[in-house]
């Protein structure tokens, strides 16, 4: 099932703060976070391990509640090149990613 | 630099064609995925292997089917194409033994147009 993304779009203008939100209905192992630029392939940027590890991205940081299977992610003084789509997606204990249907993150200058 | 490669990069077929869309990649993972992409649906999962002689049915299995030939490379056939298979299509690869965390790698993509 996938996991509900919130919102669907933010526009921010540089140096500004956003937070996008993941919400799984499953136990989550762990919960992965995404950007796509425009006609480029998903990269990765963050992972949230259940037990509180993680890996990720120098400047962007993100939260995981295990408690209520919910991820979000900060992002921090905006640039220009945190514009993309950002997916979360969720892992059981399956090793499967659920894609959430995306963040459409626009930052001007 | 290790990559992910898929080929054709786009397609134009018509309803009832078979097509083939082909996956490679020399980062030496074990296990691969295929992904379509539509409009506000985010990526769904068709199939996934975790390594050679292991193949499992994603979320949208239905008319598709894969082949993994080998630890490389892994194929995605849709027998006879219709226009809701219409989408951008993602192979993708994970290694636990080498990355720990299961992240995953996207190849660039190959655009699907059935008419």
């Amino acid at each position: 099932q996938q996991p509900v993304q919130s919102p669907q779009a933010v526009i921010l203008r540089e140096g500004e703060d956003a937070v996008i939100n993941c919400s799984s209905s499953k136990a989550l192992y762990s919960v992965h976070w995404y950007r796509q630029k425009h006609g480029e392939a998903p990269v990765f940027l963050m992972i949230l391990l259940k037990g509180g590890e993680q890996k990720g991205h120098e400047k962007i940081s993100a939260s995981f509640n295990e408690k209520k299977q919910q991820s979000s992610l900060y992002l921090t003084a905006s640039q220009l090149s945190y514009s993309g789509t950002y997916f979360c997606g969720t892992e059981g204990d399956d090793y499967k990613l659920s894609f959430g249907a995306g963040t459409t993150v626009t930052v001007r200058a | 630099d290790a990559d992910v490669t898929q080929t054709p990069r786009n397609r134009i077929t018509k309803t009832g064609k078979r097509i083939m869309l082909e996956c490679s990649q020399t980062k030496g993972h074990d296990r691969m995925y295929w992904y379509r992409q539509d409009p506000g649906l985010g990526l769904r999962l068709i199939y996934y292997s975790f390594d050679v002689k292991d193949i499992n049915k994603g979320e949208i299995s239905d008319g598709y089917s894969v082949s993994r030939q080998a630890q490389a490379k892994f194929s995605l056939s849709l027998e006879s194409a219709i226009p809701n298979q219409t989408a951008l299509y993602f192979c993708a690869t994970s290694d636990l033994a080498s990355t720990s965390y299961n992240e995953q790698f996207f190849g660039p993509g190959t655009r699907l147009t059935v008419l």
